[in-house]
């Protein structure tokens, strides 16, 4: 169960728009339809963004947004605001009853 | 309100066990199968074992394997994670963690877990 791969850190400035990779195989990522993105800001428990690659769960706002083309997954965060600053973890489902997570990206508003 | 609150965390040498509980109220617990998902101080998230509603489909991460089992008891609506074997590296906060819809849409706030000696 390797971790997928996500880029340690990304920035940008108020009101722009940031994307964020999230790379596996076609075990997990690239084979199912069941990619998730969790935020975490410090000290608090992770909180779910999107599910199953482009979903939002109600109150998370239409600024972020997921999607998915083969074995990488992407969330955009569009419109930056200073409350996004947080560290942003991608998961998808692996077969069987398994999860695996990326390395968590942390986003910096400039 | 959905909550998910862990207990059971603390210090223990390398070697021991730990029995972590997790409490939920707020939802139909019998509905739902829950994970337990760890973070080591400054990293990122580990996914470490699943187990669904009937208590009949279970697994584990490889890291923890033959060392962490799980187990639930719907009537008290409670997951619980009785760890053995301990080392080191499974210092971490342990999240109690729901599943819906292939993803975890709600997480308790945390038990830290410390095995050194």
């Amino acid at each position: 169960q390797s971790a997928l791969t996500q880029p340690p850190s990304a920035s940008g400035s108020p009101g722009q728009s940031v994307t964020i990779s999230c790379t596996g195989t076609s075990s997990d990522v690239g084979g199912y339809n069941f990619v998730s993105w969790y935020q975490q800001h410090p000290g608090k428990a992770p909180r779910l963004l999107i599910y199953e690659v482009t979903k939002r769960p109600s109150g998370v706002p239409d600024r972020f947004s997921g999607s998915k083309s083969g074995n990488t997954a992407s969330l955009t965060v569009s419109g930056l605001q200073a409350e996004d600053e947080a560290d942003y973890y991608c998961s998808s489902f692996a077969g069987g009853r398994k999860w695996v997570f990326g390395g968590g990206t942390k986003l910096t508003v400039l | 309100e959905v909550q998910l609150v862990e207990s059971g965390g603390g210090l223990v040498q390398p070697g021991g066990s730990l029995r972590l509980s997790c409490a939920v109220s707020g939802f139909t617990f019998t509905s739902y199968t829950v994970n337990w998902v760890r973070q080591a101080p400054g990293k990122g998230l580990e996914w470490v074992s699943h187990v669904n509603v009937g208590s009949d489909l279970i697994d584990y991460a490889d890291s923890v394997r033959g060392r962490f089992t799980i187990s639930r008891d719907n009537a008290k609506n409670s997951l619980y994670l009785q760890m053995s074997s301990l080392r080191v590296e499974d210092t971490a906060v342990y999240y109690c963690v729901r599943d819906w819809s292939w993803a975890f849409d709600h997480w308790g706030q945390g038990t830290l877990v410390t095995v050194s000696s």
